[in-house]
Parts: structure tokens; sequence; C-alpha cells
């Protein structure tokens, strides 16, 4: 079946660091791939997305690249701030139009000053 | 810009009791969702809808049920509640589903203890 494992969390880094949250999927064909964040006390909301291999997603100075050889979606950011500072997951939807969006189990990021 | 809007955003029930989560949005979304997400454990899709008069389970549909008389709402509907039943729960809606755009407009959530 389908599936995403993300990296276990949680992550604390200080402000202007590199971050690299990992996350590698299970599916068969070419599923679309995105990664969510959640602010605290939030819902979630798309940070960004990738629908085929080798795009790369980007969005406010945080990028992602679907490799199809090695299964994978890694989140990565050159200085991350405290306003950074969320639970980030990772999702896939199925190749063919499932509306069974498969999400990973989140990875806790705190930013400190 | 209300978007998606949960009701109510805190609830206690006691074993055996039902409730319905309320949830609404303007912003004429055809594809609406329920999740429920636990600690450690990721959203997991309860039911979902893809139009009016139009619903699907998802993955964890047992214990719930749904009904989608109008675009706009979405209730769940909790029958005889279980402490398996705490947990967070999301509604959300999408103007294509997932497989059109993958992005999903989440509520704030609803947080309900069962004991």
């Amino acid at each position: 079946g389908n599936s995403v494992t993300q990296m276990e969390g949680p992550v604390t880094l200080s402000e202007e660091a590199f971050l690299t949250i990992n996350c590698t999927y299970t599916a068969t064909g070419y599923p679309s791939l995105f990664w969510y964040v959640q602010y605290p006390g939030e819902g979630l909301q798309l940070l960004l997305k990738a629908t085929k291999a080798d795009d790369k997603g980007s969005n406010k100075g945080f990028e992602a690249t679907y490799r199809k050889e090695t299964t994978s979606f890694h989140l990565e950011k050159g200085s991350v701030q405290v306003s950074d500072s969320a639970v980030y997951f990772c999702a896939l939807a199925p190749q063919g139009g499932s509306e069974k969006l498969v999400f990973g189990k989140g990875t806790k990021l705190t930013v400190n000053p | 810009n209300a978007g998606v809007t949960q009701t109510p955003k805190f609830r206690i029930l006691k074993i055996g009791q039902s409730m319905t989560l309320q949830c609404t949005q303007d912003m004429n979304h055809n594809y609406m969702y329920w999740y429920r997400q636990d600690p450690g454990m990721g959203l997991k899709l309860i039911y979902y809808s893809v139009g009016a008069g139009i619903t699907d389970k998802g993955e964890v549909p047992n214990g719930y049920n749904v009904s989608r008389s109008t675009t706009e709402d979405f209730p769940l509907r909790l029958e005889l509640a279980a402490p398996s039943q705490t947990s967070v729960y999301f509604c959300a809606s999408s103007y294509g589903g997932t497989s059109v755009t993958g992005e999903l407009f989440f509520g704030e959530g609803s947080r309900l203890t069962v004991l």
C-alpha cells in the first residue's frame, strides 16, 4: 500500500541553521508529493508540492525535490528562523486520482533565537 | 476571509454520548474531508465528499457518520462516543480534489476528549 515515512523528531535548531527533514515514500507509479506545515494552534497549510519526478517545489525559502530513484522528497531550508517553528508533514496523493491523501507522522521543529 | 470554520473548538464527552462536529466553508469547494490527528500518528482520513449528496469512507470511518446536504456544510456525527475517539479533528476542503491540485484548506481543528 501507499505510505510515507518521515524522520523522527523533535528537531531543535538555532536560528540561521540549515534544516533537512527527510521523507521517503512507498507508492506505485508516480504519486504527487507535498509538504504541509502546522503552526501552533492552527490547521495544516500547504507549504510546497511536486507532481512529477525531478520537479522541485519551493516556497518561503523551503525546497524539496521529487526523487523517483530514491523515492524521497526531503525538505530543506538554508537558514531557519524562529517563525519556522512548527510541525511539518510530508504527504502523497496516489497516482490515478484517489482522494485518500496519505500523511506522514509529522516532524516537530523548534528554532531557538 | 473565513475559509473553513469548525465548531466547537473543544468538547468533553462522556462514554456513550453523541455529538456533531460542524464544518462549513465559504470557498465554494466541491471536495470536503474529515481527518483525525492522534499524537505522533499523523492524520487519518475518516470520510470525504466530492459534492453535495455524495460521501465516501476513508481509512477510519467506524464510529462516525457524515452527510452533505449543501456545498458549504459537512458535519461529522459521533455516535456512542468511546475513549478511542479522543483526538483532534480537522475538516478540510479542496477545489478539485487531491488529484487536481493537492491543496487542502484546513480548519483550526476541534479537540475532543471522551472520558
